[in-house]
């Protein structure tokens, strides 16, 4: 099992450009999650998904978007990325609301 | 405003010595994690408390859920240099959000 997969590991953007953030999860969980990271913050949940085909917003969801195609994949978006977006971005997922998440190995994003 | 605030944000200690490591809030939460996460990995669960006033254990580290349930805290005695890591708490509140704490940095020096 690789658990929680997160692609890419690294990437720079300029300011204004997309990309989108891929996590993979082999658990069968129903629930995933992105966060983001930042020096004395501890994680922010961004967006999370309940289920395959729902997606719902965490406490910082501005600038971002998701989706949950299929129950293993969950994508993030940054339509138009701001250096405020800079950040380590994580990936979770959980079998319910409540029980152990676990995590992907990050995404460090520089935005210049 | 963060849900869960930790204290303290920096710990520096000798090998050998004890700490502990405090995270409140002004809600109420049914469950509560801690989570420890080294340099460039995830977090990774250490513990779940769920009844208020419940303490566990694990090895060197003592965990509390406060009575009524908005805070906890953890514990470590004589600590190693295996310990080193963020510390992070972590519950869910209604709805399915959830939040982490801002994180206490442990450095345990040989």
């Amino acid at each position: 099992n690789a658990g929680v997969t997160q692609t890419p590991k690294f990437r720079v953007l300029k300011t204004g450009q997309s990309m989108t953030l891929l996590c993979a999860q082999d658990m069968n969980h129903e629930y995933m999650y992105w966060y983001r990271q930042d020096p004395g913050m501890g994680l922010r949940l961004i967006h999370y998904s309940v289920g395959e085909g729902t997606t719902a917003k965490g406490e910082v969801p501005d600038g971002y978007n998701v989706s949950r195609l299929k129950k293993q994949n969950f994508l993030l978006g940054l339509e138009s990325a701001a250096p405020s977006q800079t950040s380590v971005y994580f990936c979770a997922s959980s079998a319910s609301g409540g029980t152990e998440q676990f995590f992907g190995p990050g995404t460090r994003l520089t935005v210049l | 405003t963060q849900l869960l605030e930790q204290s303290p944000q920096f710990l520096s200690i000798q090998e050998g010595e004890n700490l502990t490591v405090y995270c409140n809030s002004s809600s109420v939460f049914s469950s509560l994690q801690w989570y420890r996460q080294e340099p460039g990995e995830g977090p990774v669960l250490l513990v779940t408390v769920v009844t208020g006033g419940e303490v566990k254990k694990l090895k060197r580290l003592t965990f509390q859920f406060g009575d009524a349930r908005k805070d906890s805290s953890l514990h470590i005695t004589a600590a190693q240099p295996g310990d080193t890591g963020l510390y992070l708490c972590a519950g869910p509140t209604t709805g399915n959000q959830f939040y982490f704490g801002t994180g206490t940095s442990l450095t345990v020096i040989p």
